[in-house]
């Protein structure tokens, strides 16, 4: 079993839509967790972090997580093009190593 | 504010040939990480330093592959000697370590391809 698992997609939502990316990881003393998004030909860049239970907002964004079922998820509403992207969850347990998931491609049709 | 900076952006060799990936972090940052990214596996951590101490290198590939950082403003990343499928993108990362798992900021990477 991986660590951080993503389905790989793609994930194709039109214009407007909600989208709902997944990821599931497997060490339950993970403490924090990331969102990152990767255009492509560029680098990662952190979009959203959330460290305890519950929901986060943030403008269109909403991170979700769930520690006893060991599932974080991020919620992108208004879809635009723009957000078209590999999104890539991220899970620190603890200390200096993060473990990033293969990512979830998203496509945004106009 | 002046992001990661890496050089250089792209690195074209042949087999057998040195290379050497060089890294400036975010100033006051004190952790760096490098990764490699390819279509099949994905981000990979190679090797992360806290303060300037290598922490873990157990993502290294190969003794071929080594990490230094000198000071706190230059990392670099050297492969010797190159192998075709060392061809990937590597990137590095900072961050402001808080004690609370780590926000990484990522430079725009090199693009490696070893002919």
């Amino acid at each position: 079993q991986k660590e951080v698992e993503q389905n790989s997609g793609p994930l194709s939502v039109p214009e407007g839509a909600i989208a709902s990316l997944n990821c599931t990881y497997s060490d339950r003393g993970s403490q924090s967790f990331f969102w990152y998004r990767q255009y492509s030909g560029k680098s990662p860049e952190l979009i959203m972090f959330i460290y305890s239970n519950g929901d986060k907002e943030d403008g269109r964004f909403t991170a979700q997580l769930n520690k006893a079922s060991q599932y974080v998820s991020l919620l992108i509403r208004d879809s635009q093009p723009s957000d078209s992207a590999t999104y890539l969850c991220a899970v620190n347990t603890g200390g200096f190593k993060t473990i990033f998931g293969a990512g979830t491609r998203l496509f945004v049709k106009a | 504010d002046a992001g990661v900076i890496q050089s250089p952006r792209h690195e074209v060799t042949e087999m057998g040939q040195e290379v050497t990936l060089r890294c400036k972090p975010i100033s006051g940052h004190n952790s760096l990480f490098w990764y490699r990214q390819t279509m099949m596996r994905g981000l990979e951590l190679l090797i992360y330093f806290n303060n300037n101490v290598p922490i873990d290198d157990s993502g290294m590939p190969e003794d071929r592959f080594s990490a230094k950082m000198p000071n706190a403003s230059f990392s670099t990343l050297k492969i010797q000697p190159s192998e075709p499928r060392d061809s990937a993108v590597y990137f590095c990362a900072s961050s402001p370590f808080s004690g609370r798992g780590n926000e990484q900021f990522f430079g725009p990477g090199t693009r490696l391809t070893v002919l």
